[in-house]
């Protein structure tokens, strides 16, 4: 069945960056878009940005241009979420989701929580 | 960025009782292809969120019949026919028309 199996939770000191990995199976990985999300704790959802995995071609909210880049590696169905200059306001639950280019249709990884603390 | 406002954010339901979630964009939905983006989310409590309805009203794949979705331009509407134990979780709206997408505030559905 279609899976997506993020990276473990992460303790990053201010101002250093993450990279957390979302690992895809039971479907073809270049067929669909990658979604990045991410939720503070208590609080609702954002959205990020999506990778096309077949072309590699980005897009990302305005908000997160400059911090955050997303990448994948086709020969393990791994795509990545790197996010960059974290303060406090950037801890959150980070969530990688199929879709297509103009939906979440196909599932979500479980969470990647990213605790940024000095 | 469109602001997609929800109401109520709490909602308390008795079992087997309708329920009813507002979704208002601060700009049209409508797309050049003529869809309108508007997806519903629901996320139970320590789960990841799972999509319910997309472009207004079509449910996905295993989403129970209570659950509907409705509305135009930029007024939109769930609703939940008969409210079941399984229901609780906080609900989000979310538009995929303009860029970047955005989700509404999120309205928690527990029971009485």
């Amino acid at each position: 069945q279609v899976q997506l199996v993020q990276s473990g939770a992460e303790v990053k000191k201010p101002g250093a960056s993450v990279k957390v990995s979302c690992k895809a199976s039971g479907y073809s990985f270049t067929g669909n878009y990658i979604h990045w999300v991410r939720q503070a704790p208590g609080q609702g959802l954002e959205w990020m940005g999506r990778i096309n995995p077949n072309s590699g071609g980005t897009n990302y909210a305005q908000k997160f241009l400059g911090r955050v880049t997303l990448t994948r590696d086709t020969s393990i169905s791994t795509a990545y979420m790197e996010l960059s200059s974290l303060n406090s306001d950037d801890t959150a639950f980070y969530y990688c989701a199929r879709g297509r280019s103009y939906d979440l249709s196909g599932g979500w990884g479980q969470g990647t929580l990213v605790t940024v603390s000095s | 960025d469109v602001v997609m406002t929800q109401s109520p954010l709490s909602l308390p339901v008795t079992l087997g009782q309708p329920a009813s979630i507002s979704c208002r964009s601060s700009q049209s939905l409508v797309y050049v292809d003529g869809n309108i983006y508007l997806d519903w989310f629901q996320q139970r409590p320590g789960q990841s969120p799972r999509r319910l309805i997309y472009k207004v009203s079509n449910r996905d794949s295993g989403v129970p019949d209570r659950f509907s979705g409705s509305g135009s331009g930029t007024d939109f509407t769930l609703k939940i026919s008969r409210v079941e134990a399984e229901d609780v979780g906080v609900y989000y709206c979310m538009e995929g028309t303009n860029w970047p997408w955005t989700f509404g505030q999120g309205t928690r559905v527990e029971i009485k």
